[in-house]
């Protein structure tokens, strides 16, 4: 069964000070490891997905790299408008058509 | 191009009646997903359709049903309204494929079962 861990639950950052989300994944086959922002009251929205182990993809101030086991995302130099909740989910290659989800990490930036 | 909507946008039933969640996608993906978001337990997949014409039971399908009605259209179906089925509901869609296959949702359903 494919398993998704996410931490920490929650994470209070000042401006400008970067920090690592971590995404932790057990999966037979993986086919895609996927990010996602999601904003109070709004569905989930597509960040990134990596494919394969030592994969890194970038958008503005953040940043996704790939593990065997894990995946962190990176945020440099976070503004307030980064304040969102990050999840992670992945795509096994057995259970396709199944996405796996985190609980999510809740993100907060103070100016 | 309004990807993907949900109606209603909020919802309040009493235990034991019935409603049917809609959902519909103008991306013409041939994939669409119901899910259930509670609070501290992520996303949980209700039912999901790979294509036209099929449907497949996730992870917590009891006390659901769905209909893909066709492709832009996959509804969820509560039968008889239960407390534990407070939760707010989204709807996704992707192009199923070997290519970039990310989800995208809807707003989301609020539901509260009295």
């Amino acid at each position: 069964e494919d398993q998704v861990t996410q931490s920490p639950e929650a994470l209070r950052l000042q401006e400008g000070e970067s920090s690592s989300l971590n995404c932790s994944y057990t999966v037979s086959g993986l086919r895609g490891l996927f990010w996602y922002r999601q904003d109070p009251g709004k569905g989930p929205e597509f960040l990134f997905t990596l494919y394969s182990a030592g994969e890194e993809k970038e958008k503005e101030r953040l940043k996704a790299t790939l593990t065997k086991k894990e995946s962190f995302l990176h945020i440099t130099a976070p503004k307030p408008e980064d304040s969102a909740t990050y999840l992670c989910a992945v795509q096994g290659s057995d259970s396709w058509g199944k996405f796996q989800f985190g609980a999510g990490t809740q993100v907060v930036v103070t100016p | 191009n309004a990807g993907v909507t949900q109606t209603p946008k909020f919802q309040v039933l009493k235990t034991g009646q019935s409603m049917t969640l809609q959902c519909a996608q103008d991306m013409n993906h041939n994939s669409m997903y119901w899910y259930r978001q509670d609070p501290g337990m992520g996303l949980r997949l209700i039912y999901y359709s790979a294509s036209e014409g099929t449907t497949d039971k996730g992870e917590v399908p009891n006390g659901y049903n769905v209909s893909r009605l066709n492709k832009r259209e996959f509804s969820l179906r509560l039968e008889s309204a239960a407390p534990s089925q407070t939760s707010v509901y989204f709807c996704a869609s992707s192009e199923a494929g070997q290519g970039d296959n990310e989800q995208f949702f809807g707003p989301g359903t609020r539901l509260t079962v009295l």
